[in-house]
């Protein structure tokens, strides 16, 4: 079966640090982000890494917080997460984009997400 | 803040035709990037609607398609049902952030 599956999430204090990871299965490799909601708002792309990890982009928000990686002999994705705050309280997916191919640009479309986790930045 | 921009809410009757559109700039829609759309139920993970612009996926419904032209692209949904009340954003990539950007997104509402 085709399918994502994020884990990882959970109360995190200020200042924490945080490592989610997503399992894909049923594909071969493919670009991957993290794409995150918090509490009532809408979507926020975070982070993309390429299909053989060898480009990484980041929002700006996140960026030198955040460090996206993978582990192709694990088919599974990473999201390391530090310095956090509660502006990073959001329900985290992981999708899988479209694009085979490892560029620089690793953002295409997100065609297979998965069911996301729930990180809650508090005292 | 997201560099893409959606109206908050659109509203039809059923049967209705509705458009959402989605208001980018010069570094990404205009760039010539796709548009792509997704429906999101409450408290489930978006789902892929339109990629490409105006493609649909397997199984998404022809009531749904797309378009873009410039530096905007428009979700239409041709003969509203109840089903279709839930969130739609779009998202594309920003070459000068070098970010994928998703819009504000919009609440469907059928009267």
């Amino acid at each position: 079966e085709v399918q994502v599956v994020d884990s990882g999430g959970g109360l995190v204090q200020p200042g924490g640090s945080r490592r989610l990871s997503c399992v894909a299965s049923g594909f071969s490799p493919y670009a991957m982000s993290w794409v995150r909601q918090a509490p009532g708002k809408g979507l926020e792309w975070v982070a993309g890494i390429s299909a053989n990890g060898a480009y990484t982009n980041y929002a700006g928000s996140v960026k030198g917080r955040f460090i996206i990686s993978r582990d192709n002999s694990k088919n599974t994705v990473y999201l390391q997460m530090s310095s956090l705050t509660a502006e990073d309280t959001a329900v985290y997916f992981c999708a899988k984009d479209r694009l085979s191919a490892s560029v620089k640009v690793v953002v295409y479309y997100f065609d297979l997400w998965g069911q996301g986790t729930l990180v809650t930045v508090s005292p | 803040h997201s560099v893409l921009t959606q109206p908050p809410s659109v509203s039809g009757a059923p049967g209705q035709t509705v458009t959402i559109s989605c208001t980018g700039s010069s570094s990404n829609i205009g760039a010539g990037f796709d548009v792509h759309w997704y429906q999101q139920f409450p408290g489930t993970a978006p789902k892929l609607l339109i990629y490409d612009n105006n493609i649909r996926p397997p199984g998404v419904p022809g009531r749904f398609s797309g378009s873009k032209s410039g530096t905007s692209a428009s979700l239409t949904i041709t003969g509203l049902q109840a089903e279709d009340e839930v969130d739609y954003y779009c998202q594309s990539y920003d070459t000068s952030l070098s970010e994928g950007v998703f819009g504000t997104g919009t609440k469907v509402s059928v009267l």
